[in-house]
């Protein structure tokens, strides 16, 4: 059964303070390993799709890489609005996306 | 484009009752799915659809049916709820089955089963 484990849950950082999420992942037969942004009450807003072990994708202050086992998506001199949870998620060989959990990630100014 | 839309936003139910939540996108999109959401578990998908009267079983079906006659509507029809279906709903669509073709979801419907 795919899998798709997200860690911390929580994260709280200082405006300016860079981490990481990590999203360890059991997909047989990856396909693509996603990233979603959510905001409270809203729908997931895509940010990413990673293809193969390697690879790196940005998008302002975010970046998130590939393992063959685990995806990292890194904030950078993190904002007030980057304030929200993010998903990942594995598309298996039938095209299904497993979610993980999410990690809610608040930065205070 | 109005994207994913999603009715109704709220809904109250009381245990037995039968609804339908309804789902439109308007980006001529062949797939879409729907997901539920609950606290620490992540979005699991309910039932999916690869086109227009095409319709296929996820991890969580028990409960709901879909039905697809256009490749604008996918309604989610809750057949005689109960408070293990309290949760959030929500639609997503993309291109079918292509590898890394993003998903757009949809506002979500917020469901709870007295």
């Amino acid at each position: 059964e795919d899998q798709v484990t997200q860690s911390p849950e929580a994260l709280r950082l200082q405006e300016g303070e860079s981490s990481s999420l990590n999203c360890s992942y059991t997909v047989s037969g990856l396909r693509g390993l996603f990233w979603y942004r959510q905001d409270p009450g809203k729908g997931p807003e895509f940010l990413f799709t990673l293809y193969s072990a390697g690879e790196e994708k940005e998008k302002e202050r975010l970046k998130a890489t590939l393992t063959k086992k685990e995806s990292f998506l890194h904030i950078t001199a993190p904002k007030p609005e980057d304030s929200a949870t993010y998903l990942c998620a594995g598309q298996s060989n039938d095209y299904k996306l497993s979610f993980g959990a999410g990690t809610t990630v608040t930065v205070r100014a | 484009n109005a994207g994913v839309t999603q009715t109704p936003k709220f809904q109250v139910l009381k245990t037995g009752q039968s609804m339908t939540l309804q789902c439109a996108q308007d980006m001529n999109h062949e797939y879409m799915s729907w997901y539920r959401q609950d606290p620490g578990m992540g979005l699991r998908l309910i039932h999916y659809s690869v086109g227009a009267g095409i319709t296929d079983q996820g991890e969580v079906p028990n409960g709901y049916n879909v039905s697809r006659s256009t490749t604008e509507d996918f309604p989610l029809r809750l057949l005689s709820a109960a408070p293990s279906q309290t949760s959030v709903y929500f639609c997503a669509s993309s291109y079918a089955g292509q590898v890394g073709s993003e998903q757009f979801f949809g506002p979500g419907t917020r469901l709870t089963v007295l």
